[in-house]
């Protein structure tokens, strides 16, 4: 897990607040990946991307957005927070077969 | 796109017994199947793949098989032990790894 850090692990925020979770991974892989975690409901893929230049809409894309800033950082912005936004979230790293997920942070949003 | 279910989502087991957590999956394209563990308080950790050429792969205590046929994936893990106790994943994917489509997991309970 120390390959693939999240920041911040925890986090309270109000309904209607911009919210940035950043992602940065050690392992030089291209890929990289936003889960959304939720009892029950296991992982639902957000957004990934195969490169810098490349960034992809997963299952439940909508309010939410992602940068690329480096092929070792990807950063999750939600615009304007919403108490169904509030989950656990993963960065997850890949060399096209394998994931590496990073430990996740958990957001509350009120 | 891929639907991966999982049964069952609780399972506790007496140490020493064995455990069996079965997926399905949907979309014949799929041909890799990791499982993932996770501890509480830590993000998923791939502990056995297998690829859909092989029928059958086995890692010490753990083993997953895979019947393409009737599309549907087991984990099997022998001898359990109280560190086994944590929430397991299947998933389905391609080699090209695009998307990756997680089961909705199972909390393995493993009772001293």
């Amino acid at each position: 897990d120390a390959d693939v850090t999240q920041t911040p692990r925890n986090r309270i925020t109000k309904t209607g607040k911009r919210i940035m979770l950043e992602c940065s991974q050690t392992k030089g892989h291209d890929r990289m990946y936003w889960y959304r975690q939720d009892p029950g409901l296991g992982l639902q893929l957000i957004y990934y991307s195969f490169d810098v230049k490349d960034i992809n809409k997963g299952e439940i894309s909508d309010g939410y957005s992602v940068s690329r800033q480096a092929q070792a950082k990807f950063s999750l912005s939600l615009e304007s927070a919403i108490p169904n936004q509030t989950a656990l979230y993963f960065c997850a790293t890949s060399n096209s077969i394998t994931q590496y997920f990073g430990p996740g942070t958990r957001l509350t949003v009120l | 796109g891929e639907n991966v279910e999982q049964h069952p989502s609780t399972l506790s087991v007496q140490e020493g017994d064995s455990a069996v957590i079965k997926c399905t999956y949907s979309d014949s394209a799929s041909n890799y199947f990791p499982w993932y563990k996770q501890e509480l308080g830590k993000g998923p950790q791939l502990i056995i793949d297998i690829r859909s050429n092989v029928g059958e792969k086995k890692d010490q205590r753990i083993a997953v098989t895979l019947n393409k046929t009737a599309k549907h994936f087991s984990l099997h893990i022998t001898e359990t032990q109280p560190e086994d106790s944590a929430v397991y994943f299947c998933a389905a994917s391609t080699y090209a790894g695009n998307q990756f489509y997680f089961g909705t997991g199972t909390s393995l309970t493993v009772i001293p």
